[in-house]
């Protein structure tokens, strides 16, 4: 079935550096876009990142910006997040979510695309402290 | 950025009620919006998506409106099993913002 799996979380302290993984199975992940988005504790959800299915976009939170890195490898049907520089307000469980596109006809030969996240790992946990 | 704000942040009800979460967001989206649902220590879920469509395979009991600034998420004949913390997400530019949450729990 269709299926993500998180792994790489850990305990690091302030400054240090851990690097996710979200391993793909039961789609085909060379063309779907990906999300990490995080959950601190007893927070609500927080979006982290984005790479389009190619590798050929990357956004990223203002919060995280130039200490995150997100990547991919179609090959290994991995995607990966690179987090530099931990603060301990990065302490939370890291979601990757994979992106389902929607298209309606909002008139004819007109058409929308709506995105949202339809498939979602179970998660790995970080926590930065000293 | 684009605050998302949910109201109320809890709510109690009761087996087979008709509950309603409101979702704003600071400026129009037009009805580029989510709702997922989420239970402890579990992923996210997602429910409705374009403001009012329904995810395959989520109980019809579940509906959406809205459109621009103010949106609804209604669940009819409230079971068991919804009890849970419900948040809104718009998609209509990046940063991706998610609404505060909703608890719904059980009076």
């Amino acid at each position: 079935q269709v299926q993500l799996v998180e792994s790489g979380g850990g305990v690091v302290q302030p400054g240090g550096s851990l690097r996710l993984s979200c391993a793909a199975s039961g789609f085909n992940f060379s063309k779907y876009d990906i999300h990490w988005v995080r959950q601190a504790p007893g927070k609500g959800l927080e979006w982290v990142a984005f790479i389009r299915y190619d590798g050929g976009t990357k956004y990223y939170a203002d919060s995280v910006e130039g200490r995150f890195t997100i990547s991919r490898d179609n090959s290994k049907n991995t995607l990966y997040l690179q987090m530099n520089s931990l603060r301990t307000e990065d302490t939370a469980v890291f979601y990757c979510a994979k992106v389902a596109i929607k298209t309606m006809a909002i008139r004819p030969g007109s058409y929308s695309y709506y995105y949202f996240m339809d498939v979602w790992g179970m998660g790995t946990t970080v926590t930065v402290s000293s | 950025d684009i605050q998302m704000t949910q109201s109320p942040s809890s709510l109690s009800a009761s087996i087979g009620d008709r509950v309603t979460i409101t979702c704003r967001a600071s400026q129009s989206i037009s009805n580029y919006l989510n709702w997922y649902q989420q239970k402890p220590g579990k992923a996210p879920k997602v429910l409705i998506y374009a403001a009012s469509s329904l995810q395959s395979g989520v109980p019809s009991r579940f509906s959406g409106s809205g459109s621009g600034t103010n949106f609804i998420l209604t669940i009819n004949n409230l079971q068991p099993e919804d009890f849970a913390t419900y948040y809104c997400q718009q998609s209509y530019s990046t940063p991706l913002t998610f609404g505060g949450g909703t608890k719904v729990e059980i009076k």
